[in-house]
């Protein structure tokens, strides 16, 4: 059964900082993994999306990595802003069905 | 893209009674999904809605406590029955456009359920 792991809970930086969070899943067998940032009351917005063969995925300050075969992606976060204060969520798709299997997120909040 | 709206956006309910929640997309989707993140945890697929038939539910979900109505491709409803206060959830619709080329799922906003 897949489970997704990510680490730090909660995270508190001064702005500028650049910043890395971290999501593991324990079964390698996966389609694709996103990363997607959740505000309150406004839902999911996927970020970034890794498919299975790539290594990393770039949007503007953010980039992921994908390792699959150790289990792990980063999300890394250049110049953080107060705007980039939400919670952060990593999925994993498997490799024969739509489902998306969530980590229980990062909590950032960028300081001014 | 897709819009995906839902109502209510939030709801205060008594528990013994049921709520249901509809999701609204702006374009035809052939899957829908509903989603439940309950306090301080991570998102967990509740079921797949489908045009036509039955919803396809997750292991520990059943149709008695979460029936679900996809009567178009546009639109869907889940009930959340007989409610206790371990149903205080946010619970979210989805849809994935793979068939148009579009890899990601898109999230409505979420309906915030407090059971008191």
């Amino acid at each position: 059964k897949q489970e997704v792991t990510q680490i730090p809970a909660a995270l508190s930086v001064p702005e500028g900082e650049n910043l890395v969070l971290n999501c593991s899943f324990t079964d390698s067998a996966i389609y694709n993994l996103q990363w997607f940032r959740q505000d309150p009351g406004k839902g999911l917005t996927s970020l970034l999306l890794i498919q299975s063969s790539q290594r990393e995925q770039t949007s503007g300050r953010l980039n992921a990595s994908l390792d699959k075969s150790s289990g792990r992606s980063t999300l890394y976060i250049a110049a953080s802003q107060p705007g980039d204060s939400a919670t952060y969520l990593c999925a994993v798709e498997g490799d024969s069905s739509y489902k998306l299997i969530f980590g229980s997120g990062t909590r950032l909040l960028v300081r001014p | 893209s897709a819009v995906i709206s839902q109502k209510p956006s939030r709801d205060i309910c008594q528990r013994g009674t049921s709520l249901t929640i509809q999701c609204q997309v702006d374009s035809q989707v052939t899957m829908m999904f509903w989603y439940r993140q309950q306090p301080g945890q991570s998102l967990t697929l509740i079921a797949t809605a489908n045009q036509g038939s039955e919803a396809t539910y997750e292991s520990g979900f059943v149709i008695d406590k979460f029936p679900i109505s996809r009567p178009n491709l546009t639109f869907s409803t889940l009930t959340v029955s007989n409610m206790s206060p371990e149903d205080s959830s946010i619970y979210l619709c989805s849809v994935d456009k793979r068939g148009e080329g579009r890899e990601t799922q898109y999230f409505g906003p979420g309906t915030r359920l407090l059971v008191l």
